[in-house]
């Protein structure tokens, strides 16, 4: 079946530390996008990708970083700049050049620090 | 600035009555999505509008995009308890990124 893995479900952050977020597609889609969630709040884009190797940062992107080394992968790297990490992680995808279609959402990654 | 409002942000509403919920969006689109979370949850696809007075409907719910009024309205017809979600609506930026404008979302609760 075509669609999204985000993996982990649950991760956990110590101090100091930087997690990796792991977001992959099988759809063929061109963009990809990360997404933070803050408890019922709305969604707010850290990084999206038109192509490969290209990625741009969206409104929040302090604190984050991403790579996008193969079409099916777009890494998220939380990073210990980002002091307030816990939130729900939401990895997206769209066709990019074929217009007129919605977003397709993994099933989120929810970071917690200890 | 690019802007995507809802209202209202949180709805509480009896099952069997009907009401509407408001999209509105400040850039120049003839592209709107309306995506449903349920908590905890990841979002969910519900209608694609595509032009000036498009109208698409899925059971209790119907939505319509007016391109000019930059408005969309997602209407739900004699409310159930099972349509007790989040609703967002998100625009399709008409320049040449690939970038979406969610809105604030919509919480709605359906009571017995």
């Amino acid at each position: 079946d075509g669609g999204i893995t985000q993996s982990p479900k649950y991760l956990f952050r110590k101090e100091g530390q930087n997690v990796t977020l792991s977001c992959e597609q099988n759809l063929n889609h061109d963009a990809m996008y990360w997404y933070r969630q803050d408890p019922g709040q709305g969604l707010r884009l850290i990084y999206y990708s038109q192509i490969v190797n290209d990625f741009q940062k969206g409104d929040i992107a302090e604190g984050y970083s991403v790579s996008r080394e193969k079409k099916e992968s777009f890494p998220l790297t939380v990073t210990s700049a980002q002091k307030n990490p816990t939130a729900f992680y939401l990895c997206a995808t769209s066709p990019g050049r074929v217009r007129n279609q919605p977003q397709h959402f993994g099933d989120g990654t929810r970071l917690s620090i200890l | 600035e690019l802007k995507v409002e809802q209202n209202p942000l949180f709805l509480s509403m009896q099952e069997g009555k009907n009401y509407t919920i408001y999209c509105n969006y400040s850039t120049t689109s003839d592209r709107l999505y309306w995506y449903r979370q349920d908590p905890g949850k990841s979002l969910e696809s519900l209608f694609v509008l595509l032009s000036n007075g498009a109208v698409k409907q899925e059971g209790r719910l119907m939505a319509s995009l007016d391109t000019k009024a930059r408005l969309s309205t997602l209407h739900i017809t004699a409310a159930v308890h099972d349509l007790s979600a989040t609703y967002f609506c998100a625009v399709d930026i008409t320049s040449g990124t690939y970038k979406y404008i969610f809105g604030t979302g919509t919480r709605l609760k359906v009571l017995a």
